[in-house]
């Protein structure tokens, strides 16, 4: 079983701010985790994805998460808030080589100029 | 590349017609596509998984008289909601991915909102 829990379902920051959105996940094998954006009306866009090998993943749009097996978190950062990355996001985790991903409940970011 | 292509993006329709959703994969070959459902503020369900040419995988407690999926090739799926009803209004989204890229990574529509009148 695999599950994936997000802390606050809302999170504002202030333009040029930095951006913290966590992510922890429960799996019984290696995972693979996930981060897409939706905005609204529109479907996801993966930001970025940690599958194996280096724990510091990097992705679209200045953001980057890291792997921490021991805190099983897939934490999303960015350094500078812009008033484009107002949206939501998705944490999601597949484990199990069977292609069924589990999305968290996800986090609405508002930035506030 | 990796395009997914989903039509139509808004639908209203009256309470007991059918509606098709389309998913395509522009620019490369599905091995696999998902449909998910997505109620207002809440995170996406998996409703089922389609493997090419053969029957879709159906999550718990999603009919599959009610919704209808085919796979008909590595290119398109479809959705088919059967009898719509004004508690099937929702969005709705698919996505689709390529083994053979040795990825497992979920390419996903833009999604089609549905209203049943």
């Amino acid at each position: 079983a695999q599950s994936v829990t997000q802390l606050g379902s809302h999170v504002s920051v202030s333009e040029g701010a930095l951006v913290l959105l966590r992510c922890n996940y429960s799996s019984s094998v290696p995972p693979y985790l996930f981060w897409y954006v939706q905005y609204p009306n529109q479907g996801l866009q993966l930001l970025l994805k940690y599958t194996t090998g280096a724990t510091l993943v990097k992705g679209i749009n200045g953001f980057e998460a890291e792997f921490k097996k021991s805190e099983t978190s897939f934490h999303l950062t960015k350094p500078s808030a812009h008033m484009s990355d107002a949206a939501e996001y998705f944490c999601a985790v597949e484990s199990g080589g069977y292609q069924k991903v589990t999305f968290g409940t996800g986090t609405k970011l508002q930035v506030i100029p | 590349g990796a395009v997914v292509s989903q039509h139509p993006s808004r639908v209203i329709c009256k309470s007991g017609t059918s509606v098709k959703i389309e998913c395509r994969s522009l620019d490369f070959q599905a091995t696999t596509m998902f449909w998910y459902r997505q109620f207002p503020k809440q995170s996406l369900m998996l409703m089922a998984t389609s493997n090419e040419g053969s029957k879709a995988t159906y999550e718990q407690g999603v009919e599959k008289d009610k919704f209808l999926i085919n796979h008909a090739s590595l290119t398109l799926s479809t959705l088919t909601v059967t009898s719509a009803h004004p508690e099937d209004s929702s969005f709705y989204i698919c996505s689709a991915s390529d083994r053979g890229r040795g990825e497992n990574i979920q390419y996903f529509g833009a999604g089609t909102r549905l209203s049943v009148l």
